[in-house]
């Protein structure tokens, strides 16, 4: 069965930092390019970032450019994103989610979430 | 930049039809986009891709009463013989260059 598993979220003080993981089960990993997606509670989906097969190109959405970092290990099957300078914005539900092939980018697999709380 | 444009909310009878739509802004009106259903309190899940003939590609174990078509910079999703785990928000999305984006939603209500 393909899985994706995200861990690591909690509650960490503004201005601090976070590093969530999701672990890939059931596929090829290092075929796919991948996702990070968050959803604040109640609100819509909002792309975070993006990272190429072998880390080749990372895109980031304006609103988390320079403080977040999109990595991945492929002999782990593992996706990570490091976060930093946090702020109450940015506390939500973190997803990672797996585009369906090189050459075309929809999202067909997707995690369960994790989530990330910021707060004093 | 390429908009997705979707009304917030639907409803209907159980087991009736509704039909969700997702709008392109018109430069891009020949993007394929997918959608993907969140029930209450879960986790987002691909339902299928909608490519700007009308012809989609379901994702696993979606049921027949799912399916995708397209008229211009409308890509349409419908479900049919409405269940109640059918209710929850729908969402559409397309992507460029390593970008994703997402429409706003649709919040689908059972009757």
């Amino acid at each position: 069965e393909m899985q994706l598993v995200e861990s690591g979220g909690g509650l960490v003080k503004p201005g601090g930092s976070l590093r969530v993981s999701c672990t890939a089960s059931g596929f090829s990993f290092s075929s796919s390019n991948m996702n990070w997606v968050r959803q604040v509670p109640g609100k819509g989906l909002e792309w975070v970032a993006s990272i190429s097969t072998w880390s080749r190109w990372a895109y980031y959405a304006d609103s988390v450019k320079g403080r977040f970092t999109v990595s991945r290990d492929n002999a782990k099957n593992s996706l990570f994103l490091q976060m930093n300078s946090l702020s109450a914005g940015d506390s939500a539900v973190y997803y990672c989610a797996r585009d369906a092939s090189t050459t075309s980018a929809h999202l067909d697999l997707w995690g369960q979430g994790v989530l990330v709380t910021v707060s004093s | 930049q390429v908009v997705l444009t979707q009304s917030p909310s639907a409803s209907a009878s159980l087991g009736a039809s509704v039909r969700l739509t997702c709008t392109l802004n018109n430069e891009y009106n020949t993007y394929a986009i997918a959608w993907h259903q969140q029930r209450p309190q879960k986790g987002p899940r691909f339902l299928m891709k909608v490519n700007s003939d009308g012809s989609h590609d379901k994702g696993d174990a979606v049921p027949y009463r799912f399916s995708g078509s397209s008229s211009g910079a409308v890509r349409f999703l419908t479900i049919s013989s409405l269940q109640p785990d059918d209710e929850g928000d729908y969402y559409c999305q397309t992507w460029a260059a390593g970008i994703q984006v997402f429409g706003p939603g649709t919040s689908v209500t059972v009757l």
